[in-house]
């Protein structure tokens, strides 16, 4: 149980264009899921928290219209990384809780590499 | 302020026992949890712990105590396959909700 997938597991784009991740919690309803990212030999920086049906909530330094997210059923939440970069370039992880659970299970992350 | 202390680094023998440390600092608790990070892949969940003592899961065990702000996980009979990045996390119920990460631990297991 208890199992998270995202798509793409790999993508590579051109600078400038835009790039939709989905995160799907395969075996469970997640009521709140998070965004991650995470550079190389670096631990994990939380992005954003989103609620089901409700505004994802964005950490200090994130920009919200940069990172758009979107949590518009129980089971998947979007991440897309508008007019990308090459800083985007990153590890980009989600994870997923259930309703009164407090643990966070983890997708198998996607690696963006904006050229 | 907020604060996850957790050696960067630590090296072990296939066969041995290895204790990786966590010391934490947060303006709420609402349990502790451990990740195993294999490089390049995403976090996988290990143990939650949310009262004192020891949560033993096989080959892993993990200790808590909230009045000292401490927790270890143990891994027992390492194998090489244990090679990896351990994180420590805690849930901040008071924080907007969110977990807050150490920087992890990269262990490196020996023949």
């Amino acid at each position: 149980g208890a199992v998270v997938s995202q798509h793409p597991s790999w993508v590579i784009c051109k600078s400038g264009t835009s790039v939709k991740i989905e995160c799907r919690s395969l075996d469970f309803q997640a009521t709140t899921m998070f965004w991650y990212r995470q550079f190389p030999k670096q631990s994990l920086m939380l992005m954003a928290t989103s609620n089901e049906g409700s505004k994802a909530t964005y950490e200090q330094g994130v920009e919200k219209d940069k990172f758009l997210i979107n949590h518009a059923s129980l089971t998947l939440s979007t991440l897309t990384v508008t007019s990308a970069h090459p800083e985007d370039s990153s590890f980009y992880i989600c994870s997923a809780r259930q309703q009164y659970q407090e643990t966070q299970y983890f997708g198998p992350g996607t690696r963006l590499l904006v050229l | 302020g907020q604060n996850i202390d957790q050696p960067t680094e630590m090296t072990a023998t296939e066969g041995a026992i290895v204790q990786i440390n966590c010391t934490y600092q947060t303006s709420g608790f609402n349990g502790l949890f451990w990740y195993q990070q294999h490089a390049g892949e995403a976090p996988t969940f290990l143990s939650y712990n949310v009262l004192d003592g020891l949560e033993e899961k096989g080959r892993f065990s993990s200790f808590l105590s909230r009045s000292k702000g401490y927790s270890y996980l143990l891994l027992k009979e390492l194998q090489m396959k244990d090679s990896a990045s351990y994180l420590c996390a805690v849930w901040d119920a008071g924080n907007n909700r969110k977990l807050i990460w150490g920087l992890g631990t990269s262990l490196a297991v020996n023949p």
